[in-house]
């Protein structure tokens, strides 16, 4: 199975800045099958970006993501006050198991 | 608009029994993939399994934890997803969503229902 490492656990960041998130895979993926997902406090999650870099309708374009292989990265450019919340990669591999990054906080510095 | 609307969710003892369902509206449910994922208290996501459409074979995978406990069932006449839990431990505690998944090549979870409480407690 693989796993997804998510890194920093928490970014504390000032709004108008630029964040950058990683997911780390523990073996090489295809980027067809990496996912981004945001979570606010008391929300369900909701997608942001699939095949690791196209955004889901109506996802603004300061979201963007990048990455092959086992390095992935969600960019958020100008952070917004609505930004601040939690994001989680996901994968789905050839033998039908999904897997999610243990999430990262991005809190207001 | 898709929506996805859980219920069944509550309060249980370990060893109980308990049946969600997902009432889907918005889309063509009987074409679309589907997945049930959940969140314990102050945790991260976790997948719980997913079943296709009939047509690819309507064939369910499951994740470990709930390996031989939980089950999975749609009924396309009702749009409605099933996740039928037994034998439920205190771990099983959680919020439980249920999601669309993407079946066109990304295997994206595309969209998510409010959730569920589960509460598995003596």
């Amino acid at each position: 199975e693989i796993v997804l490492t998510q890194s920093p656990g928490t970014l504390s960041l000032s709004p108008g800045e630029r964040a950058a998130l990683s997911c780390r895979a523990s073996q090489s993926v295809s980027t067809s099958y990496l996912a981004w997902h945001q979570q606010k406090p008391g929300q369900a999650p909701r997608l942001l970006i699939y095949g690791a870099s196209r955004r889901a309708t109506g996802i603004p374009d300061r979201f963007s993501g990048s990455g092959s292989g086992t390095d992935f990265t969600l960019t958020i450019n100008r952070l917004e006050p609505e930004d601040f919340a939690v994001y989680y990669c996901q994968h789905y591999d050839s033998s039908s198991a999904l897997t999610f990054g243990g999430g990262t906080k991005v809190e207001i510095k | 608009e898709v929506q996805l609307v859980e219920s069944g969710g509550g309060l249980v003892k370990p060893g109980g029994s308990l049946r969600l369902s997902c009432a889907a509206s918005g889309f063509t449910f009987n074409n679309a993939w589907m997945s049930w994922v959940r969140q314990a208290p102050g945790k991260g996501l976790e997948w719980v399994g997913r079943i296709k459409r009939k047509t690819d074979g309507g064939t369910t995978d499951y994740g470990a934890p709930v390996k031989g406990r939980f089950t999975i069932s749609r009924d396309d006449s009702k749009n409605t997803l099933y996740l039928q839990m037994n034998s439920l431990r205190t771990e099983d505690t959680a919020v439980y969503y249920c999601v669309t998944l993407d079946s066109s090549g990304y295997f994206s979870l595309d969209y998510w229902g409010q959730g569920t409480q589960v509460t598995v407690s003596s």
